[in-house]
């Protein structure tokens, strides 16, 4: 019953360094997105996919890259680590059809120095 | 742009009381309306709303949708301290298949109850 698992939970990073967020999901769900959280923000869409070999760009995409080559994983990029990237990373998974939710995973809190 | 915008920000009250959580929302297509509670980790699904003047309820919380007013409310009777949280609110665009991996989120309510 693991549902959508991200890891890992905490990381630290210094700028420059580069780093994979990962996210996996048990669920067979085709949508899969990247959120970041920033306080007094909510949460604002990074990259989404809609099935593998798909994907698109949100509201933020700068600084971020992803694919998505198996409908189970959907790893974010972080190819050189700014400060600004500072933030809480949630992934979130949905299955096909009109008014299905998302489910989210447990977020990554990644702070970069 | 679509955008959804919450009030209040922040609000504390005591054990008992009831509350109203507002959400006002301006978008393209409209297809839906989510509220979730976030604890420490993962926001968690409360309810989805597409059609105006229905209300959904589950045990002490409702939601209802005015799509007439782009507006949703999320009522929370007689609070506990379990209730304590971040409420969010977002809208998911209906755009065709491609627009299903979208959520535009409001800022988030924080509701703190006190015993």
């Amino acid at each position: 019953n693991a549902g959508v698992t991200q890891t890992p939970k905490f990381q630290v990073l210094k700028t420059g360094q580069s780093m994979t967020l990962q996210c996996a999901q048990d669920m067979n769900h085709e949508y899969m997105s990247w959120y970041r959280q920033d306080p007094g923000m909510g949460l604002r869409l990074i990259h989404y996919s809609v099935g593998a070999g798909i994907t698109d760009q949100g509201e933020v995409p700068n600084g971020y890259n992803v694919s998505r080559s198996t409908t189970e994983d959907f790893p974010l990029r972080l190819l050189s680590a700014a400060p600004s990237q500072t933030s809480v990373y949630f992934c979130a998974s949905r299955n096909r059809g009109e008014n299905q939710p998302q489910h989210f995973g447990d977020g990554t809190r990644l702070s970069i120095l | 742009e679509d955008k959804v915008v919450q009030s209040p920000l922040s609000l504390v009250v005591h054990e008992g009381d009831t509350v109203t959580l507002n959400c006002s929302y301006e978008v393209t297509n409209f297809r839906s309306l989510l509220w979730y509670k976030q604890e420490k980790k993962a926001p968690t699904f409360l309810f989805m709303l597409t059609s105006s003047g229905i209300e959904k309820k589950s045990g002490r919380l409702s939601s209802i949708l005015d799509k007439k007013e782009l507006f949703s409310i999320l009522n929370i009777t007689a609070t506990q301290t379990g209730d304590s949280a971040i409420y969010l609110c977002a809208q998911s665009p209906n755009a065709g298949g491609t627009s299903y991996g979208k959520l535009t989120f409001g800022q988030g309510t924080i509701l703190t109850v006190h015993p």
